[in-house]
């Protein structure tokens, strides 16, 4: 089993949609949770991080954590096609990161 | 956040050659880590760089191939030695900001390809 699991995608959705992107961890021990955004040729951005069950709001994002069910997830609001991209999910135990191998959105105008 | 830079941004080298990449910060941080993203990939965990200590490598990765060194709080190198094609990849940086919750803030990464 992978540390972190992501779906690989690709994610396809129509402008103004919805994106949903989801990630599972298989360490409990697990204590803060992030998702980062990478362009093609670019190397990753710090979109949200989440430290808490529950979920968290930034802008069109919204992280969803279930430490319960070892879930993570982010919604992207009226998706745009800026938003066309790879997600990484990534979770930290005392400074040890590790990736999800990322899911590629692309959102269509 | 914190302002990242790395040196060279891309190179091409040939085959047993060695390359030093810098990674410079803005501010001090206590731990600066290097990734390997190769093509398609995700990230994978090279070593942990602390200052005044030697580096922490992860399975599969060695010292004498990667050696890394952090001179003080906001500068750090990894070399990648005896390059072959397979070392082909994007280099990263980033660093750990304490006050951020163990957030890690990337360079914009060195694209290598080995000849």
């Amino acid at each position: 089993q992978k540390e972190v699991e992501q779906n690989s995608g690709p994610l396809s959705v129509p402008e103004g949609a919805i994106a949903s992107l989801n990630c599972t961890y298989s360490d409990r021990g697990s204590q803060s949770f992030f998702w980062y955004r990478q362009y093609s040729g670019k190397s990753p951005e710090l979109i949200m991080s989440i430290y808490s069950n529950g979920d968290k709001e930034d802008g069109r994002f919204t992280a969803q954590l279930n430490k319960a069910s070892q879930y993570v997830s982010l919604l992207i609001r009226d998706s745009q096609p800026s938003d066309s991209a790879t997600y990484l999910c990534a979770v930290n135990k005392n400074n040890d990161m590790r990736f999800g191998a990322g899911t590629r959105l692309t959102v269509k105008p | 956040s914190a302002v990242i830079s790395q040196k060279p941004s891309r190179d091409i080298c040939q085959r047993g050659t060695s390359l030093t990449i810098q990674c410079q910060v803005d501010s001090q941080v206590t731990m600066m880590f290097w990734y390997r993203q190769q093509p398609g990939q995700s990230l994978t965990l090279i070593a942990t760089a602390n200052q005044g200590s030697e580096a922490t490598y992860e399975s599969g990765f060695v010292i004498d191939k990667f050696p890394i060194s952090r001179p003080n709080l906001t500068f750090s190198t990894l070399t990648v030695s005896n390059m072959s094609p397979e070392d082909s990849s994007i280099y990263l940086c980033s660093v750990d900001i304490q006050r951020d919750q163990e957030t890690q803030y990337f360079g914009p990464g060195t694209r290598l390809l080995v000849l």
